[in-house]
């Protein structure tokens, strides 16, 4: 099983719609998350982090972290073209200075 | 600042050849990571050090591959020789960590490295 786990899709929405990308981990130590969003031949570049159960909201993206369940996700809404990329998930422990990542979602939204 | 500064941007060499990548962290960062990614495997950790330190080289495929940061302002991750199976997207990323609570890592624009 690896650390963290990701759909690796491809996921396809219209555009307006919500996207749901959804992460797992298998270390119950982990204390902070990271979604990373990756354009095709480009670097990845952070886009919400969360530390606390519950909802982090920053325009039109929402982490959502559930300790218990070892569960993090992102959902985008009112997705646009321009959200098409790979969605990688980072999971960090305490005191570690190295994340973990994903694979990726891969995420096309069609017009 | 300009963020994470990687060099060159592009390599392409031969079999057996050496390579050298170079990176600059951001200023003020304490944590630098190489990374290296392709589709088959994804974004692989390669080796992370701490305040110029190595801390966790177990993601080195192999002898060939050995990385130093000298200071916190430069690291370096060579091949040598390299291999067609070395050819890859490598990344270098920094971060902080302060008081146990690590930052998230800027990364670098990546060397594209093709070994012919």
């Amino acid at each position: 099983q690896k650390e963290v786990e990701q759909n690796s899709g491809p996921l396809s929405v219209p555009e307006g719609a919500i996207a749901s990308l959804n992460c797992t981990y298998s270390d119950r130590g982990s204390q902070s998350f990271f979604w990373y969003r990756q354009y095709s031949g480009k670097s990845p570049e952070l886009i919400m982090f969360i530390y606390s159960n519950g909802d982090k909201e920053d325009g039109r993206f929402t982490a959502q972290l559930n300790k218990a369940s070892q569960y993090v996700s992102l959902l985008i809404r009112d997705s646009q073209p321009s959200d098409s990329a790979t969605y990688l998930c980072a999971v960090k422990r305490p005191n570690a200075g190295k994340s973990t990542f994903g694979d990726g979602t891969t995420l096309t939204v069609k017009p | 600042d300009a963020g994470v500064i990687q060099s060159p941007r592009h390599e392409v060499t031969e079999m057996g050849q050496e390579v050298t990548l170079r990176c600059k962290p951001i200023s003020g960062h304490n944590s630098l990571f190489w990374y290296r990614q392709t589709m088959m495997r994804g974004l692989e950790l390669l080796i992370y050090f701490n305040n110029n330190v190595p801390i966790d080289d177990s993601g080195m495929p192999e002898d060939r591959f050995s990385a130093k940061m000298p200071n916190a302002s430069f690291s370096t991750l060579k091949i040598q020789p390299s291999e067609p199976r070395d050819s890859a997207v490598y990344f270098c990323a920094s971060s902080l960590l302060w008081q146990g609570l690590g930052t998230e890592a800027f990364f670098g624009q990546g060397t594209r490295l093709t070994v012919v």
